[in-house]
């Protein structure tokens, strides 16, 4: 069946990195735009990035611009958030979604079930 | 920067009664192409997000058909025909045409 497996969240220190990974099955992936959207606790959702299916194109929210970078694997059907100079604001679920369309504006369709990352001396 | 807001933020709904939310954009959604870009979504509680309505007005799949999008431009609404037991959770609207804005969320609960 269509699923997409986050993985990669943990405790870590203000300042340091993490990668987040997000395994895809079930569908092609090289067809489809990605996104990762992110919940801090008892909050709402935040959109956090979107790379196209062929990654030519890639879109960061205003909050982890210049820190974050999201990158797709096709070979492993899989694609990833890299996460630099963390913050304790950036303490939250993070989810991988399968976007409806190339472009990455169609709805996200396909949600994973999230991985959390905390970020705490 | 575009702003998204809701109302109500929060909808205790009677089983079997109807409801709606409405969605405000500070920007217009309406792309030169005449599609309206703006999403629905729905997380249960301990859930993940699910995508209901795409494009303003189209039901993704399995989506039953008791819930409804319309509207143009900047003002939008979700209507649930019969309210459900399984409807409970927070609504979100959210713009993909400038910055992938999300609304505050709507949580709907059962009187």
């Amino acid at each position: 069946q269509v699923q997409l497996v986050e993985s990669g969240g943990g405790v870590v220190q203000p300042g340091r990195s993490l990668r987040l990974s997000c395994a895809a099955s079930g569908f092609t992936f090289s067809r489809d735009a990605m996104h990762w959207v992110r919940q801090a606790p008892g909050k709402g959702l935040e959109w956090v990035a979107v790379i196209s299916y062929d990654e030519s194109n890639k879109g960061y929210a205003d909050s982890v611009k210049g820190r974050f970078t999201i990158s797709r694997d096709t070979s492993r059907n899989t694609v990833y958030l890299q996460m630099n100079s963390l913050r304790a604001e950036d303490t939250a679920v993070y989810y991988c979604a399968k976007d409806r369309a190339v472009t990455g504006r169609l709805g996200m369709d396909v949600w994973g079930q999230g991985t959390t990352v905390t970020v705490s001396s | 920067d575009i702003v998204m807001t809701q109302s109500p933020l929060s909808l205790p709904v009677a089983p079997g009664e109807p409801a709606s939310i409405s969605c405000r954009s500070s920007q217009s959604l309406l792309h030169s192409n005449g599609d309206n870009y703006l999403h629905w979504y729905l997380q249960r509680p301990g859930q993940s997000p699910q995508l209901l309505i795409y494009l303003a007005s189209n039901r993704a799949s399995g989506v039953p058909d008791r819930f409804s999008g319309s509207g143009s431009g900047t003002d939008f609404t979700l209507k649930i025909s019969r309210v459900e037991a399984e409807d409970v959770g927070v609504y979100y609207c959210m713009e993909p045409l400038h910055s992938y804005t999300f609304g505050p969320g709507t949580k709907l609960e059962i009187k």
